[in-house]
């Protein structure tokens, strides 16, 4: 495997269930990112970690639960979750420098379609 | 606060032609970064090409390049001879330099639907 890969690519949920999503990266990079994609909105960011310590958590609702047990693997944790949070999840992951340098590249997984009843 | 707009309705260009998206960008940061991505329908964001603000040429990548006209905040993206495979969505996007450090975020435009006719 290459790149950052993401599991399942589709999840249909009821609200009541529980679910996760899972990413991968196997490019050694020390940052993961997770992304909501809405239908006709920007990418939003919902959270940020770097060598597995969450550095930025953009407001996100408590119903989504982020964790990171090592630098190759982050998971989103779902439940009770809205209809309104029917949207494309991208993983994504960067090496990040963390100096006065902005070129890191953030590179993406290929997403998980999710559809909440 | 840092805000890409991307205005174009959707775009269309014929196989082989040159086709240019257009970005522009608003930012107090003293340096930073612009990227253009493109999104097939399968939903990956694939990376394309990167501007810092502090380079002197403008960026290529294949028959990829940036038009960066920092006094006017803009960083069009031109594709030359077009693929039937470009047609897709593309996204412009800024990561911004503080005094302490560049920030993790990547902010993000809403995206211009490029459409390639044979």
């Amino acid at each position: 495997e290459t790149g950052v890969t993401q599991t399942p690519r589709h999840l249909v949920m009821g609200m009541t269930n529980k679910k996760s999503l899972k990413c991968e990266q196997h490019l050694g990079h020390n940052a993961m990112y997770w992304y909501k994609q809405s239908a006709k909105k920007p990418l939003e960011l919902m959270f940020v970690y770097n060598f597995k310590e969450q550095t930025e958590n953009n407001s996100v609702p408590s119903r989504f639960s982020p964790e990171c047990p090592n630098s190759s693997h982050l998971f989103l944790h779902l439940h009770t979750l809205q209809p309104e949070d029917s949207a494309l999840y991208l993983c994504a992951s960067s090496q990040d420098r963390g100096g006065a340098e902005s070129s890191d590249t953030q590179y993406f997984g290929p997403g998980t379609r999710l559809t909440v009843l | 606060a840092q805000k890409i707009t991307q205005t174009q309705p959707g775009m269309f260009v014929q196989e082989k032609e040159a086709v240019t998206l257009d970005c522009t960008y608003d930012t107090s940061d003293p340096s930073y970064g612009l990227f253009w991505y493109k999104q097939p329908s399968s939903g990956e964001m694939i990376f394309l090409i990167y501007q810092g603000s502090y380079d002197q040429q403008n960026a290529t990548e294949g028959r990829y390049s940036l038009n960066f006209q920092k006094a006017r905040k803009s960083a069009n993206l031109v594709i030359s001879a077009s693929q039937l495979g470009d047609s897709a969505m593309y996204f412009c996007a800024m990561r911004g330099t503080t005094n302490t450090g560049a920030n993790s975020k990547l902010t993000f435009g809403k995206g211009i639907t490029l459409s390639v006719r044979p």
